[in-house]
């Protein structure tokens, strides 16, 4: 079945440094991917998305490449801020339409002044 | 982006009564919503499938008389946790996408926090 996989937390780095979190997914066919972010006490926001291989997706300083050779969907920033703590979340979409997203398990990132 | 809104954000209630919780699409029509549920640090956990004018679709586990689906219109969607114990205390999340998006992108209500005592 589909599923995605996303480095465990929970990560902690010093502004302005570099992050990376982890993701990769087995599907079948060709999924979208999604990043979606949940700060403390909220719902989930979509960060950002692609929808076919090679696609990069990005948004506030943040961005991920769909590899389709690596099955990969990797979530980059070049400098954190504090305001970025929150829990990080990859997530797939087998088919286009209404159907549920296959989430992986979150990357809760605390980011210290 | 279109907008999702549950209600309330917050409840607490007293263990054996029945809690509703409700999911609005604001700016779109929504034939699926999807009911989630968060445990403390966890990721999400779908429950259920919900259809506009028919019965939900359960997940594997979860009890369809404990948790009552209602899906009355295409705007509407609602929760019901029955009969609530300490155990049903979590973060139930809704979501519903306009279904003319060709990526699958799905948009997330604010959340409900439940708190049995």
């Amino acid at each position: 079945g589909n599923s995605v996989t996303q480095m465990e937390g929970p990560v902690t780095l010093s502004e302005e440094a570099f992050l990376t979190i982890n993701c990769t997914y087995t599907a079948t066919g060709y999924p979208s991917l999604f990043w979606y972010v949940q700060y403390p006490g909220e719902g989930l926001q979509l960060l950002l998305k692609a929808t076919k291989a090679d696609d990069k997706g990005s948004n506030k300083g943040f961005e991920a490449t769909y590899r389709k050779e690596t099955t990969s969907f990797h979530l980059e920033k070049g400098s954190v801020q504090v305001s970025d703590s929150a829990v990080y979340f990859c997530a797939l979409s087998a088919l286009s339409g209404n159907t549920p997203l296959v989430f992986g398990k979150g990357t809760r990132l605390s980011v210290i002044a | 982006g279109a907008v999702v809104s549950q209600h309330p954000s917050r409840v607490i209630c007293k263990s054996g009564t029945s809690v509703k919780i409700e999911c609005r699409s604001l700016d779109f029509q929504a034939t699926t919503m999807f009911w989630y549920r968060q445990f403390p640090k966890k990721s999400l956990m779908l429950m259920a499938t919900s259809n506009e004018g028919s019965k939900a679709t359960y997940e594997q586990g979860v009890e369809k008389d404990k948790f009552l689906i209602n899906h009355a219109s295409l705007t509407l969607s609602t929760l019901t946790v029955t009969s609530a114990h300490p155990e049903d205390s979590s973060f139930y999340i809704c979501s519903a996408g306009p279904g003319t998006s060709g990526s699958g992108e799905l948009f997330f209500g604010e959340g409900s926090r439940l708190t049995v005592l």
